[in-house]
């Protein structure tokens, strides 16, 4: 267990659907790194947040959202879904060792 | 031009054979540099983190980090068949920023 949690584990919905993903940092960590790893792409980086506050912006989609709640948990936000979305989301969380720690994924299927 | 290139491979093996991946990137305000080992699309877990040139030593892997060249390498010695991964370098300027991914290696450790 690397200590941070991610929910579900794997999603399969239809295109035009909405989705939530969910990723509970490590304890004590206050940033959170959102990644999106499909099969020709790599891990590539959407967004960031650190300690509620939106940091870094990478490739993200406008219609990709996410936030970061006082508990420092994160959301991130997939609307108007379409069949290039599926793909692994990672988040990850970062703390003062500069050791970034990864969570065990959300597989999103889109059909 | 992509940022950190890394060899794809698949790169095959026998067991017991020392293996060497490597990554070169551009962005000579990269500071610190890490290797993950991901096993079959999970979560990516950190191996090695190295921040001066030089070398690292861990058990049977060692990281190699050369910035005038900015070049890095992993080294595994004596391979098994359980090191059969993919394996992404991952390199950040500091501050918490984001990592930045190669596009990883896979490795397949035969008996």
């Amino acid at each position: 267990d690397s200590g941070v949690t991610q929910t579900p584990k794997h999603l399969i919905t239809a295109t035009g659907q909405r989705v939530t993903l969910r990723c509970s940092p490590r304890s004590g960590d206050l940033s959170v790194y959102w990644y999106q790893q499909s099969l020709d792409q790599g891990l590539q980086f959407l967004i960031q947040y650190y300690n509620g506050e939106e940091r870094a912006k990478g490739n993200i989609l406008e219609r990709f959202s996410a936030q970061q709640f006082p508990d420092l948990h994160s959301e991130l936000n997939l609307s108007s879904l379409e069949l290039g979305d599926s793909a692994l989301y990672f988040c990850a969380s970062h703390g003062h060792d500069y050791g970034y720690t990864f969570g065990s994924g959300t597989r999103l299927t889109v059909v | 031009q992509k940022e950190v290139e890394q060899d794809p491979g698949p790169l095959s093996v026998p067991e017991g054979a020392i293996v060497s991946l490597n990554c070169t990137y551009s962005n000579s305000a990269f500071q610190y540099f890490m290797w993950y080992r991901q096993y079959s699309r999970k979560g990516p877990e950190l191996l090695m983190y190295t921040y001066s040139s030089g070398n690292k030593e861990d058990g049977r892997f060692t990281a190699q980090v050369d910035k005038s060249s900015k070049y890095i390498s992993l080294f595994i010695r004596d391979s098994q068949p359980s090191d059969s991964a993919t394996y992404l370098c991952a390199m950040f300027t500091g501050g918490g920023n984001k990592l930045t991914f190669g596009t990883g290696t896979q490795l397949k450790v035969e008996l």
